[in-house]
């Protein structure tokens, strides 16, 4: 089976922008989550969604959203774009069950620069 | 909130000396354990979990953890480390629905 696809895999914007990144997930897989990866604060969770649904969320501001499509691919968007928001953007998908014994697979990750 | 630390932040290492990462957690509930591992260039793998049963769960490569819930610990272990195994280690933790992840161990080993 093919990976966790991210597009594109680098970006770079300027402040006050809005940026889109997409996430495919497995093949077979339902649920889709968002990760923020930076040297400061490591790996946090942004949000998970399931049958196009947020299921969790993570404290991010609501500048931070996404969504799912029927054929479970995904997308986030951060609005107004802040210098802070320079990150490796991780998509990880899973078989979406909801039990607790699911495995997440990650994506390369979008790395995003804001100047 | 959950959270996970790793003990160590950079380690290095002779190649066949012997390895072992820390990793403890906060949640005194049920977890699914995870490592992570991110080599240079490369995206997140998937090294073992930990679900239930035999506490010592084997990875790929030659690595295990032990899964230790009086100490809240699940310690990442290989005996002879290569020049291969240079990456960063991540430990995770699902619950609640998601992962946590501890900061991560940047291993290094010299040939």
């Amino acid at each position: 089976k093919a990976g966790v696809t991210q597009t594109p895999r680098y970006l770079i914007k300027t402040r006050g922008q809005q940026v889109t990144l997409s996430c495919s997930p497995i093949s077979g897989h339902r649920s889709v989550s968002w990760y923020q990866q930076t040297p400061g604060q490591g790996l946090q969770f942004l949000f998970e969604y399931f049958s196009e649904t947020q299921r969790n969320k993570g404290n991010f501001p609501g500048r931070f959203s996404g969504r799912q499509f029927s054929n479970s691919r995904s997308e986030m968007n951060v609005s107004t774009l802040e210098l802070g928001d320079s990150a490796l953007y991780l998509c990880a998908s899973s078989e979406g069950q909801g039990g607790r014994q699911e495995t997440q697979y990650f994506g390369p990750g979008t790395r995003l620069l804001v100047l | 909130a959950q959270s996970v630390s790793q003990h160590n932040h950079h380690v290095i290492l002779s190649e066949a000396a012997s390895l072992e990462l820390g990793c403890n957690y906060s949640y005194g509930g049920t977890v699914n354990l995870f490592w992570y591992v991110q080599y240079p260039g490369q995206h997140l793998q998937l090294l073992l979990k930990y679900f239930s049963g035999d506490p010592l769960v084997k990875g790929i490569k030659g690595f295990e953890a032990e899964f230790i819930k009086s100490k809240f610990s699940f310690n990442l272990r290989k005996p002879s480390v290569q020049w291969s195994d240079t990456a960063e280690y991540f430990c995770a933790v699902a619950t609640l629905g998601r992962l946590y992840f501890g900061r991560g161990t940047q291993l290094t080993v010299w040939p």
